[in-house]
């Protein structure tokens, strides 16, 4: 039983695509989180939902938009896909007691 | 404002040699701390947390840290290093409520020479 799913686990499309990636938590966190995993590995997060409400919004380009139906799912919507969103990205959920991420989906901007 | 700092992005060690991957993190509200093993081509996975209580928290594969509020830092040891520790390791530091966001550091890279 998957606790954090994200589809799909690779995406490859050309610039100015427009594409979504899906995450879904069975654990009853009431927050979800997507961060970006740059090419050096680094990880920064993007945005942060709780209970449906938007909560952080790390100055992230208009083209990115997440969107949560309800606590369970959050999925993120990228406008004209440019070259530099080439990363993975990760959905995460929490609680008070820890945070549990997604496997990531590498998406790939050619 | 939260921040986390890991010391030497690259750690190379001999097989049984002691690993250690050196944290010092920035907090204005007491941390929680947290280590993630991120292995080649795959997500994120949890070492182990330091919240509240004992300061020495051991992890998984042998693993532990220990939480020194006195030099702000959450170094993890582990005595022995195996092949299979070879891996991205990510030291995070978030707040004490449900809604905080994980702040990670930059990685260290830990090689594992035979």
């Amino acid at each position: 039983d998957t606790a954090v799913s994200q589809t799909p686990k690779y995406l490859v499309t050309q610039m100015g695509n427009d594409k979504s990636i899906k995450c879904e938590q069975n654990l009853g966190h009431d927050t979800m989180y997507w961060y970006k995993q740059d090419s050096k590995k680094f990880l920064k997060i993007m945005f942060s939902y709780n209970n449906k409400e938007l909560i952080i919004n790390e100055t992230v380009p208009n083209r990115f938009s997440p969107k949560s139906p309800d606590k369970a799912h959050l999925n993120l919507h990228i406008n004209s896909l440019e070259l530099g969103d080439s990363a993975v990205y990760f959905c995460a959920s929490s609680t008070n007691y820890g945070y549990t991420f997604g496997s990531g989906t590498r998406l790939t901007v050619v | 404002a939260q921040s986390v700092t890991q010391l030497g992005s690259h750690v190379s060690v001999s097989e049984g040699a002691l690993v250690l991957l050196r944290c010092n993190y920035s907090s204005s509200v007491p941390p929680y701390l947290f280590w993630y093993v991120q292995y080649p081509n795959q997500g994120l996975q949890l070492l182990l947390k330091y919240t509240t209580g004992a300061t020495l928290v051991k992890g998984i594969n042998g693993f532990e840290a220990e939480f020194k509020k006195s030099e702000t830092s959450f170094h993890l040891t582990k005595p022995s290093a195996h092949m299979s520790d070879a891996a991205e390791y990510f030291c995070a530091v978030s707040g004490l409520r449900n809604t905080d966001k994980l702040i990670f550091g930059t990685g260290t890279r830990l090689q594992v020479f035979p």
